[in-house]
């Protein structure tokens, strides 16, 4: 079954500092990977998202990630961290081909932000 | 503007009692899930819908109930049998089923059972 995997529980970051949070997924065909953000008390939001092409991808709220198919990783980088972006991230695949339950979910890493 | 609903935000319950948590979106998706939210565990899947009148059970469907009798609507009814209840619950939908449709995430529900 596939798999995904968010190393760090807990991640501090300065404020203005770089960020990179990481991702590894389960060998399976080609995946089709995803990073939310989760605000506290709400719901998951898009960040970015990879299918094909570019291995490095740009998101909202300028983050991107890269796809690094030999490393099975898929590690989400913010080049300075504002306060706002303190909450929970979580990383997500599927695959062409998959059940039809759709992605699965990495359990999170939480993001604290100090001045 | 589209997107999905999830209401109350809040919800409390005493235990004991079956309770309805509400989902409607408007997006015109096939696909919609619940998903189940602990601290430290991540979203656990409840129950997923491919389409009107078709579900199926996700990984801890234990406890729950769901219908999908229109295709904007998905409620999850938690019921006594459900030994902890307490959490906060989210509803998603995507355009397609399978891995390869992002999905939106509604605002949640918080269930306090006591």
């Amino acid at each position: 079954a596939q798999s995904v995997t968010q190393p760090d529980i807990h991640i501090t970051v300065s404020e203005g500092a770089s960020l990179e949070l990481r991702c590894n997924y389960s060998y399976g065909a080609t995946p089709y990977l995803f990073w939310y953000v989760q605000s506290p008390g709400q719901g998951l939001q898009l960040l970015l998202k990879y299918f094909s092409g570019d291995t490095l991808v740009q998101g909202i709220k300028g983050f991107e990630a890269e796809f690094k198919r030999s490393q099975s990783s898929f590690n989400l980088r913010k080049p300075s961290v504002h306060w706002s972006d303190a909450a929970e991230y979580f990383c997500a695949v599927g695959y062409s081909g998959g059940g039809a339950d759709g992605l699965t979910f990495g359990k999170g890493t939480h993001l604290i932000i100090q001045p | 503007d589209g997107g999905i609903t999830q209401s109350p935000k809040y919800l409390f319950r005493k235990e004991g009692q079956n309770v309805t948590l509400s989902c409607e979106q408007n997006l015109n998706h096939d696909a919609m899930y619940w998903y189940r939210q602990d601290p430290g565990q991540g979203l656990r899947l409840i129950y997923y819908s491919q389409i009107v009148n078709d579900f199926q059970k996700g990984d801890i469907a234990e406890g729950y109930s769901v219908s999908r009798e229109k295709k904007e609507s998905f409620p999850l009814t938690v019921t006594s049998a459900q030994k902890n209840p307490t959490a906060f619950y989210l509803c998603a939908s995507s355009e397609g089923t399978g891995g390869i449709y992002e999905q939106y995430f509604g605002p949640g529900t918080r269930l306090t059972v006591t």
